[in-house]
Parts: structure tokens; C-alpha cells; sequence
């Protein structure tokens, strides 16, 4: 299992982001995905959770209506379209598989994360 | 401030058990049997280290355990080593309107 997060970067106050992960291992089209952050020396904070078909989307209260999750399972591909960026965005974001038995059981698989900076 | 509480700092001697706690309400940790830990080396990405209060995926020592009375979780680790110096988180299922909460984190150090 292998996921590779992308599209980190240094971005102003109010400009939009969009981050890709890419997986490969296992059968992506099976299995709910999630995006966690890590502000700088801060803990972890779930972003956002997408199941395997697309059904179910949950956001965080702190990013609902800045973010949009989507999923190209003919590609292997998770994304996070990240818009109206604030200095509090700034973080590690993390790209994770969640559990086989249940999305709410935990996450499995991470990946090495993408730096998102957002300064002016 | 993280919607599940856990203290900032534990420590203990090689050999030692330590038990690091969580707090959340009924809302979270106590409605539903869907707590999680993981270890966090610096610089590296979280690992999953126990699912569903006290599930142990492969490859993680036995030496790690959870359980859950109540609001609280709790994980335990016994005989401590020194690589299990970290950072642990937990989380849990909080229902479809926050589906997963996290906790502030606790500084594990082996004395």
C-alpha cells in the first residue's frame, strides 16, 4: 500500500489549492478515503472523509463550504480542492486509507503528507 | 482546543506500563465503539496502532492494548521500549454531522 500526496505549496491569503494522492497496493475503488492535517508543531485534525463510490462526503465544521473532496477511482486518485486559504490552513495534510471494516473504524494507511503554506 | 482530551505528557521507565487516557462525551468516545490510537514519530506520518477501542492491526506488538469505559479510552503500553518514545493521538467516531474527532495528543518519553 502506497499513497502519494501533491500540491503542497506556498500560496497567498484567499487563493485556492488543490491537492492529489495518489494510491496504489491495494483496490482504491473499495475502500473510504480521508484527508487528516497537522498545523506546524500542532496535532492532527480531520478534514474530510469520502467513501468508495462517492455516497458519503463529511467535512470538518472549521473547513465546511472552503473544501471540496473528490475521488477518481479509474485513476487511483484522491483530491482536495481547497479555496479562500487562510493563515490557519497552514499544515501537513495528510492523505489516509481508512479501515476495511467500517470509514468510522480508523485509518490504516497514511501517506508522507503535503506541506500547505499559505502566507503573504 | 481538540474535541478529545488527553494529557499533554506521560513517561516511564524501559519495562514499565503506561496508560495514556482520553476523554470525549457520549456524543463520541462513549456512543460508539470506534475509538483509535496512533504513534507519531517526529517528522514521520501517523501509524495506526489500535482500531475499535482495542483492535490490534498485524504488525503492531502486543505490548499495545486498548479499552473503554464510559467517555474515557484508554491505551496501554507494557514492558515500554525505547522506541515507543512518540506522540500518540487517539480519535473516535463522532456521528455523520463530525464524523471523526481527534484528541490534543500526548508526548509519550521513555525515562
Amino acid at each position: 500500500v502506497q499513497l502519494v500526496e501533491s500540491g503542497g505549496g506556498l500560496v497567498k491569503p484567499g487563493e485556492s489549492l488543490r491537492l492529489s494522492c495518489a494510491a496504489s497496493g491495494f483496490t482504491f475503488s473499495t475502500y473510504s478515503m480521508n484527508w487528516v492535517r497537522q498545523a506546524p508543531g500542532k496535532g492532527l485534525e480531520w478534514v474530510s472523509s469520502i467513501s468508495s463510490s462517492s455516497d458519503y462526503i463529511y467535512y470538518a465544521h472549521s473547513l465546511k463550504g472552503r473544501v471540496t473532496v473528490s475521488r477518481d477511482n479509474a485513476r487511483s486518485s484522491l483530491y482536495l480542492q481547497m479555496n479562500s486559504l487562510r493563515a490557519e490552513d497552514t499544515a501537513v495534510y495528510y492523505c489516509a486509507r481508512a479501515v476495511p471494516a467500517t470509514a468510522k473504524a480508523g485509518f490504516d494507511y497514511w501517506g508522507q503528507g503535503t506541506l500547505v503554506t499559505v502566507s503573504s | 482546543q481538540s474535541a478529545l482530551t488527553q494529557p499533554p505528557s506521560a513517561s516511564g521507565s524501559p519495562g514499565q506500563s503506561v496508560a495514556i487516557s482520553c476523554t470525549g462525551t457520549s456524543s463520541d468516545v462513549g456512543g460508539y465503539n470506534y475509538v483509535s490510537w496512533y504513534q507519531q514519530h517526529p517528522g514521520k506520518a501517523p501509524k495506526l496502532m489500535i482500531s475499535e477501542v482495542s483492535k490490534r492491526p498485524s504488525g503492531v506488538p502486543d505490548r499495545f492494548s486498548g479499552s473503554k469505559s464510559g467517555n474515557t479510552a484508554s491505551l496501554t503500553v507494557s514492558g515500554l521500549q525505547a522506541e515507543d518514545e512518540a506522540d500518540y493521538y487517539c480519535s473516535s467516531h463522532a456521528g455523520d454531522n463530525n464524523f471523526v474527532v481527534f484528541g490534543g495528543g500526548t508526548k509519550l518519553t521513555v525515562l
